[in-house]
């Protein structure tokens, strides 16, 4: 079964504080891709970042960071020095090129950023 | 044309009417997914569209149905509407199915 867990479902920080969303996947599949997504109060799912199941090279851009562990099926998002702008739900999901697309996505994190 | 447009952004109907939501897909844009986002949950995948036709399907039931035209613009269409249909209906739009997807902001559906 395909499954992504994010166990956070609300966390506040005061600005300039960094903070880590968690994300567990589960999957059988060797071939899957990775993604996160931010979701401000609009409505549309921005997207951040895709890593495939065969790259386990952590990322940085700019705040944002990135800690892809296949030993604990873990996609962990950090971001540095966190700001009010930052303030979303952030989904994590789990995808398949070869089978329709299908995403799935995790409940998210609801991040407030306190100034 | 740039972005993914949805229309409505909001509409409320009855139980048991039928609705239909429109989706603008970013220009050359062939492929086409369809979400549902309840609230406080994550999108569920539908079902998505390939060059006008159907190419893969979520757990949703056959009053679920879609459409797309040549020009990639799309349909999601659902009869006999239940309460637990109200949700956020996202659209997201692929140049392709090997590459990641551009979300829509969405249509707030209630269900009264």
């Amino acid at each position: 079964a395909q499954k992504v867990t994010q166990a956070q479902t609300e966390i506040s920080v005061v600005e300039k504080e960094d903070v880590t969303l968690d994300c567990v996947y589960e999957t059988r599949d060797t071939t899957y891709y990775l993604f996160w997504y931010k979701q401000p109060p609009s409505g549309e799912l921005v997207f951040l970042i895709r890593r495939n199941s065969f790259d386990e090279q952590n990322e940085i851009s700019g705040r944002y960071s990135w800690n892809f562990q296949k030993s604990t099926s873990s996609f962990n998002f950090t971001i540095t020095a966190s700001q009010v702008v930052d303030s979303a739900v952030y989904f994590c999901a789990l995808g398949f090129l070869d089978t329709g697309n299908q995403f799935y996505f995790g409940t998210g994190t609801s991040l407030t950023v306190i100034p | 044309e740039t972005g993914v447009t949805q229309s409505p952004t909001h509409l409320i109907k009855t139980r048991g009417q039928q609705v239909t939501l429109r989706c603008s897909s970013q220009s050359g844009h062939n492929t086409v997914s369809w979400y549902q986002q309840a609230l406080g949950q994550g999108p569920q995948f539908i079902f998505q569209y390939y060059r006008e036709e159907e190419n893969g399907r979520g757990n949703f039931p056959p009053r679920f149905s879609g459409l797309q035209f040549p020009n990639y613009s799309s349909e999601l269409n659902v009869n006999a509407l239940e309460l637990d249909d109200s949700a956020l209906y996202l659209c997201a739009s692929s140049l392709d199915r090997s590459e990641g997807y551009t979300f829509g902001s969405g249509t707030r559906l209630t269900v009264v």
